[in-house]
């Protein structure tokens, strides 16, 4: 399968602890997104990469999260401290470069905190 | 800011029944228009497209026309069916000033169709 992949697929922690999310997109594509997706509610922009770059952040983007792209190619969502209210889906999504259509997005990772 | 406002669902419809899920946008760009949709435990899969005004996007039966006019882009198939059974999200892509086209998506609707 050369779709995007995302691990775990599902995560339930306590509050106040640190999870990670990995996503590793389709290889040829150079730009990668985060979005966070609640229950009843569409999918939400959380932050983009270029390559290695991250060139842009939502207000959505507490400074309790962070991610990364160190090569270029996968990339980690940290969420430190969990809270309740972070239980959701993260979704990876991965677009080719220079196309400003489609986005191809995995099969999420869904966080439920207790 | 863009948005995306779509019909609320869930919308529950008989085998071959008509479907329409209405979609309009606002937006400072010239977005690209697009419906996605989730089957049940899978991921968003795109499941149409248009980039300008008036094109018709189409697959697996369902069709939507990009209304620059009325901001609109609704989903409609003919005859559905039972494995047409998922959440739909309208979305659009426009140039957010940092180098990205994001994607903003609509709330989603949920179609229940019954035998």
């Amino acid at each position: 399968d050369t779709g995007v992949s995302q691990d775990p697929r599902h995560k339930i922690t306590k509050r106040g602890q640190n999870v990670t999310f990995r996503c590793d997109p389709i290889s040829e594509h150079n730009r990668l997104y985060w979005y966070r997706q609640t229950l009843g509610q569409g999918p939400e922009f959380l932050t983009y990469f270029q390559n290695e770059a991250q060139l842009e952040k939502s207000r959505l983007l507490s400074d309790r999260f962070s991610a990364e792209r160190p090569k270029g190619s996968f990339s980690t969502l940290e969420i430190q401290r969990t809270e309740q209210g972070d239980s959701a889906m993260y979704l990876c999504a991965s677009r080719p470069r220079g196309d400003t259509g489609e986005l191809f997005f995995g099969e999420g990772s869904r966080l439920t905190v207790l | 800011g863009d948005s995306v406002t779509q019909m609320e669902g869930p919308v529950t419809l008989s085998e071959e029944a008509f479907l329409t899920i209405n979609c309009t946008y606002t937006a400072t760009g010239y977005p690209s228009l697009f419906w996605y949709v989730q089957y049940p435990g899978e991921g968003l899969q795109l499941l149409l497209k248009a980039t300008k005004a008036d094109d018709k996007g189409s697959n697996k039966g369902f069709e939507a026309t990009y209304r620059k006019e009325t901001t609109s882009f609704h989903l409609e198939k003919g005859s559905v069916q039972v494995s047409d059974s998922a959440v739909y999200f309208c979305a659009l892509s426009d140039y957010s000033g940092a180098g990205s086209y994001q994607l903003t998506f609509g709330k989603g609707t949920k179609l229940s169709v019954i035998p």
